[in-house]
């Protein structure tokens, strides 16, 4: 079983919509989340961090869910830049700074 | 203009043939990372480097090596001992005390 589980997708959106997806965990003991997004054939790049009480950056919200380790993303009034892939993070352990990585989901929105 | 380069952005090379590729911040950062992605899949980190002079393998090292000579540069050498070195390689650099990593554009490798 892979330590970060996501649904590759694509989720096909329509402009204009909401889009909510989840990623899995397998580490009980995984210390924080955060969700990456990637343009194709891009970098990927930080969207933002998850904390425990769940938080919102504008359209994004995303929540932590400790007992059935999970953590989501949700996108509300999506646009058309808003296609990309999101990449689910989770860091393990006190030391250093490695990141594990899921697949990525993959958002189309369409007009 | 701070930020990460990585150098080229494609590079071929034959079966066999050693080659190194280049990684440049000026962000001061401490800690540098080398992931390596395969189409449809998530990052894999091949090596990280928290300080000058030291390095330590991540999850996929084999057939990897690097130097962390200076504080600014971490340049990764794929070797002929790689078995599959076609990839997408991202380097990324942080600061010690903060999780968020900042990428390179990346260089695509391409061995035939």
């Amino acid at each position: 079983r892979k330590e970060v589980e996501q649904d590759p997708g694509p989720f096909n959106v329509p402009e204009g919509a909401t889009v909510a997806f989840n990623c899995t965990y397998s580490n009980s003991a995984s210390q924080s989340f955060f969700w990456y997004r990637q343009d194709c054939r891009k970098e990927p790049k930080l969207l933002m961090s998850v904390y425990s009480s769940g938080n919102e950056d504008g359209r994004f919200t995303a929540q932590l869910n400790r007992a059935s380790q999970y953590i989501s993303l949700l996108i509300r009034d999506s646009k058309l830049s808003d296609s990309a892939t999101y990449l689910c993070v989770v860091k393990y352990g006190a030391a250093g700074n490695k990141l594990t990585f899921g697949g990525g989901t993959r958002v189309l929105v369409k007009p | 203009d701070g930020g990460i380069t990585q150098s080229p952005k494609y590079l071929f090379r034959k079966e066999g043939q050693n080659v190194t590729l280049s990684c440049e911040q000026n962000l001061n950062h401490d800690a540098m990372y080398w992931y390596r992605q395969d189409p449809g899949q998530g990052l894999r980190l091949i090596y990280y480097s928290q300080i000058v002079n030291d390095f330590q393998k991540g999850d996929i090292a084999e057939g990897y090596s690097v130097s962390r000579e200076k504080k600014e540069s971490f340049p990764l050498t794929v070797t002929s001992a790689q078995k599959n070195p076609t990839a997408f390689y991202l380097c990324a650099s942080s600061r010690g005390d903060s999780y968020e990593q900042y990428f390179g554009p990346g260089t695509r490798l391409t061995v035939t």
